[in-house]
């Protein structure tokens, strides 16, 4: 696989579900990124990940949990969401202190009942 | 506050040019990306200017003039392709990091 690849693709959950999403970027990128897309909203940074240390948290609420257990792998932790959580998260990656170029995943469309 | 202004909505005719523009409010200021977005697809990166000035990618330009805190996305010879959703960045600084900074993204219809 190449670039940046994203799962679930679709996940509906109730609001005391706990799942966790995945991203692995196949680009040699040192940075990782997380963040929220809704309808109508710009895209919302929520984590950040620079050599496999996290350097942003967004005033994210704690239902939201980030890992990154290696360069190449990011992960989102969920639980007790709300319904307003739902939207589309998309992971990134770039290298680090080139920002401005991020590949994006498709993203996990996320429905919280 | 860091804020960002583009347009919700731009219909143009297959062939033809349309310019989208994007105003920022920022602090640390660092440049401006652009983005292209199908509906359903991943935001892919079309464009970066760091400098005031135009930079030309094939049929795509961008431009940028930091001291009116304006830019631009020019699209020639338009495709029904690039029926797409647009979005500005600014790569600015906060604390000790950079970040994208996203707009709202602008709609672009091109119709036969």
């Amino acid at each position: 696989e190449t670039g940046v690849t994203q799962t679930p693709r679709h996940l509906v959950m109730g609001m005391t579900n706990k799942k966790s999403l995945k991203c692995e970027q196949h680009l040699g990128h040192n940075a990782m990124y997380w963040y929220k897309q809704s309808a109508k909203k710009p895209l919302e940074l929520m984590f950040v990940y620079s050599l496999e240390e996290r350097v942003e948290n967004n005033s994210v609420p704690s239902r939201f949990s980030p890992e990154c257990p290696n360069s190449s792998h990011l992960f989102l932790h969920l639980h007790t969401l709300q319904p307003e959580d739902s939207a589309l998260y998309l992971c990134a990656s770039s290298q680090d202190g080139r920002e401005e170029t991020q590949y994006f995943g498709p993203g996990t469309r996320l429905l919280v009942l | 506050g860091q804020s960002l202004e583009q347009p919700s909505e731009v219909t143009a005719v297959e062939g033809a040019i349309v310019q989208i523009n994007c105003t920022y409010q920022t602090s640390g200021f660092y440049g401006l990306s652009w983005y292209q977005q199908h509906d359903g697809g991943a935001p892919t990166f079309l464009s970066y200017n760091a400098l005031d000035g135009l930079e030309e990618t094939g049929r795509f330009s961008s431009f940028l003039s930091r001291s009116d805190s304006y830019g631009y996305l020019l699209l020639q010879e338009l495709q029904m392709k690039d029926s797409a959703s647009y979005f500005c960045a600014v790569r600015a600084r906060e604390d000790s990091s950079y970040k994208l900074i996203f707009g709202s993204g602008t709609r672009l219809l091109v119709r036969p």
